[in-house]
């Protein structure tokens, strides 16, 4: 019963590298997205697909970028990485727009 | 736009009862959630409530929803220590798009 599955769990990048966290889920769930949880802060949400081939802009899209090739997974991609983008970056899924959210375990990124 | 309020800490003793309260701003959402927070783990989903009802019981969990006050509460009954964590109140974003919109958390510290 894997669920939401994102690695990896942890990374340290340097100022300027660029990298991909992935998230896959096995629920056969349209609705996919990407949150980044900072302290002290609630969840803040950076892209989000409705489906396979269809992705869109959260509250904080810059510096990220997303695709949706396939129902099953939705990677996220730091292009070059920046020191404000150290975060615990989480993956979600849902059946549906606006039906019950289930997590992943998140990815802890240092970027130095 | 749509925000969600909740106090930051909470500190009860072992078998009190706890309360964690929230207010949202967008009446238009479906689905209202609760989720938990382990120090260094995922988001659990501990309940949800929809938007047409006013309570829901679950165990040791009872929701409440006041929707002309916009205020969703979470009490725990008999409260352990492990149910020290941090507590998130999230709301459905209005509209199409179904998204969630999480407060900044409440830290339930539980003292023996």
């Amino acid at each position: 019963n894997a669920g939401v599955t994102q690695t990896p769990k942890f990374q340290v990048l340097k100022t300027g590298q660029s990298m991909t966290l992935q998230c896959a889920q096995d629920m056969n769930h349209e609705y996919m997205s990407w949150y980044r949880q900072d302290p002290g802060m609630g969840l803040r949400l950076i892209h989000y697909s409705v489906g396979a081939g269809i992705t869109d802009q959260g509250e904080v899209p810059n510096g990220y970028n997303v695709s949706r090739s396939t129902t099953e997974d939705f990677p996220l991609r730091l292009l070059s990485a920046a020191p404000s983008q150290t975060s615990v970056y989480f993956c979600a899924s849902s059946y549906s727009q606006g039906s019950i959210q289930y997590f992943g375990a998140g990815t802890r990124l240092s970027v130095l | 736009g749509e925000d969600v309020e909740q106090s930051l800490f909470l500190s009860v003793r072992e078998g009190d009862s706890s309360v964690i309260n929230c207010t949202y701003t967008d009446s238009s959402s479906t689905y209202l959630y609760w989720y938990k927070q382990e120090p260094g783990a995922g988001l659990q989903l501990l309940t949800y409530i929809f938007s047409n009802m006013d309570m829901k019981q679950d165990q040791r969990l009872t929701v409440l929803l006041n929707k002309k006050d916009k205020h969703l509460s979470l009490r725990i009954a008999d409260t352990q220590t492990g149910d020290s964590a941090i507590y998130f109140c999230a709301e459905t974003q209005g509209g199409s798009q179904g998204n969630l919109i999480f407060g900044k958390g409440t830290k339930l510290s539980v003292k023996p």
